[in-house]
């Protein structure tokens, strides 16, 4: 089956700590991207990927890192710059620039203790 | 001015009847907008795009397109009690080279047996 999977569902971090999200597609999609929301808000964009070895930042980028080696992958690493990392984390992809319906992973969950 | 607002809701319409559901954007230079649906604690799943004005019916869902007056929305006809979630709009952000989706806040929809 086509997809996309996020791992882990759920993230415990302590404080200082980074911590990698990963997000594995087989739609043969050349955009990634990932977004974090947070209570009452809208879906806020991260960094996103047109193709492999590509990436830019989105709205959010302070404190978040990624790398996107292959077509099907693209980890975020959520660093401990980032002030307030709690959140839901969801990855998407598209085929690219001029199809962007996008299509979200199943989310990781990110508590900071 | 927020680039994509919903009204937060949440809207209650019983078993059977027609969910309304607005989205206003700001950029006039948008032409791809989405429909996402979000049940809680889950991620966003897409269900309907349009990209021109007027109608666009897929089953009991219908999305409507102004662009002049830079207004998209979703009825949901023969409302279901699992069709209760919350509803995201996403606009994308600019009309030439790579497009960003903005999303709102959502609009949360309550169907009542």
């Amino acid at each position: 089956d086509g997809g996309i999977t996020q791992s882990p569902k759920y993230l415990f971090r302590k404080e200082g700590q980074n911590v990698t999200l990963s997000c594995e597609q087989n739609l043969n999609h050349d955009a990634m991207y990932w977004y974090r929301q947070d209570p009452g808000q809208g879906l806020r964009l991260i960094y996103y990927s047109q193709i492999v070895n590509d990436f830019q930042k989105g709205d959010i980028a302070e404190g978040y890192s990624v790398s996107r080696e292959k077509k099907e992958s693209f980890p975020l690493t959520v660093t401990s710059a980032q002030k307030n990392p709690t959140a839901f984390y969801l990855c998407a992809s598209s085929f690219g620039v001029y199809h962007n319906e996008q299509f979200f992973g199943p989310g990781t969950r990110l508590t900071v203790l | 001015q927020k680039e994509v607002e919903q009204n937060s809701g949440p809207l209650s319409v019983p078993e059977g009847a027609i969910a309304s559901l607005n989205c206003t954007y700001s950029d006039r230079g948008s032409q791809s907008f989405f429909w996402y649906r979000q049940y809680s604690g889950k991620s966003p799943e897409l269900i309907m795009s349009i990209y021109s004005n007027g109608d666009k019916e897929d089953g009991r869902f219908t999305a409507q397109l102004n662009k002049a007056s830079q207004y998209v929305s979703l009825l949901i006809r023969d409302s279901q009690p699992s069709d209760s979630a919350t509803y995201l709009c996403a606009v994308n952000r600019g009309n030439t080279g790579f497009q960003k989706l903005v999303f709102g806040t959502g609009t949360r929809l309550l169907v009542s047996p």
